[in-house]
């Protein structure tokens, strides 16, 4: 069975540059032919959409976070990461990995790891 | 970008009774390839990831009950519990994944009543 599972710093100070990576195991990036992106929720709130990268390091992002978000994958580690730079308290929120189906909705996703942005 | 309305922000249904929740697009969301409408379902229960339920508007996710269905005309939409059972406690949400930002719903929460 599929599981993916963030790991994440916890807590990131304002200006600093937040990183998460998932790993997947029950399955492969490099040949799922799938997506694979990430979700965030910030505390009591709803979710907002980060963006995605496939196994060719092929990416699309949300244009609100585009020039702070950089995606990647390693196939070779059954991992893909999101850094997000310059953060900000509204930038504390829980962030998922998740799989795309066969479109871009998200079929499985990881239990989330909360990011505090806080000095 | 697409605004997804759902109504209402909170729900209150008795044990065995239907429970409906309704999603609005500020635009259509109709995927000329398949004819199809870009609509997802999740629920969220407390403590949990979101759970797909439902895609391409009323399809079912493998494993969901089918006391769980989806539909839609134009830029409505709907999803039906048909039989509230304890277990349905949970915040539902639907996605349109149309056109990049793809955007949730604000969420409708759930209650046994």
């Amino acid at each position: 069975q599929l599981q993916l599972q963030e790991s994440g710093p916890g807590l990131v100070k304002p200006s600093e540059t937040l990183s998460i990576t998932c790993t997947v195991s029950g399955g492969s990036i490099g040949s799922s032919g799938y997506f694979w992106g990430w979700v965030r929720q910030p505390p009591g709130r709803g979710l907002e959409w980060i963006g995605g990268v496939y196994y060719s390091g092929s990416t699309y992002i949300n244009r609100s976070l585009k020039s702070r978000v950089a995606m990647s994958v390693d196939p070779s580690k059954n991992q893909f990461s999101l850094r997000l730079s310059s953060v900000t308290a509204a930038d504390t929120a829980l962030y998922y990995c998740a799989k795309y189906g066969d479109y871009d909705y998200f079929d499985h996703w990881g239990q989330g790891t909360l990011v505090t942005v806080s000095s | 970008d697409i605004v997804m309305t759902q109504s209402p922000d909170s729900l209150a249904v008795s044990l065995g009774e239907r429970a409906t929740i309704n999603c609005k697009s500020s635009q259509s969301i109709l995927y000329s390839s398949n004819n199809k409408k870009s609509l997802a379902w999740y629920q969220q229960k407390p403590g949990q990831p979101p759970k797909l339920l439902i895609y391409w508007a009323s399809t079912r996710e493998a494993g969901v009950p089918d006391r769980f269905s989806g539909s839609g005309s134009g830029t409505d939409f709907t999803l039906t519990i048909s039989s509230l059972q304890a277990e349905d406690l949970a915040v539902y949400y639907c996605q349109q994944y149309y056109s990049t930002p793809y955007t949730f719903g604000q969420g409708t929460k759930l209650e046994i009543k």
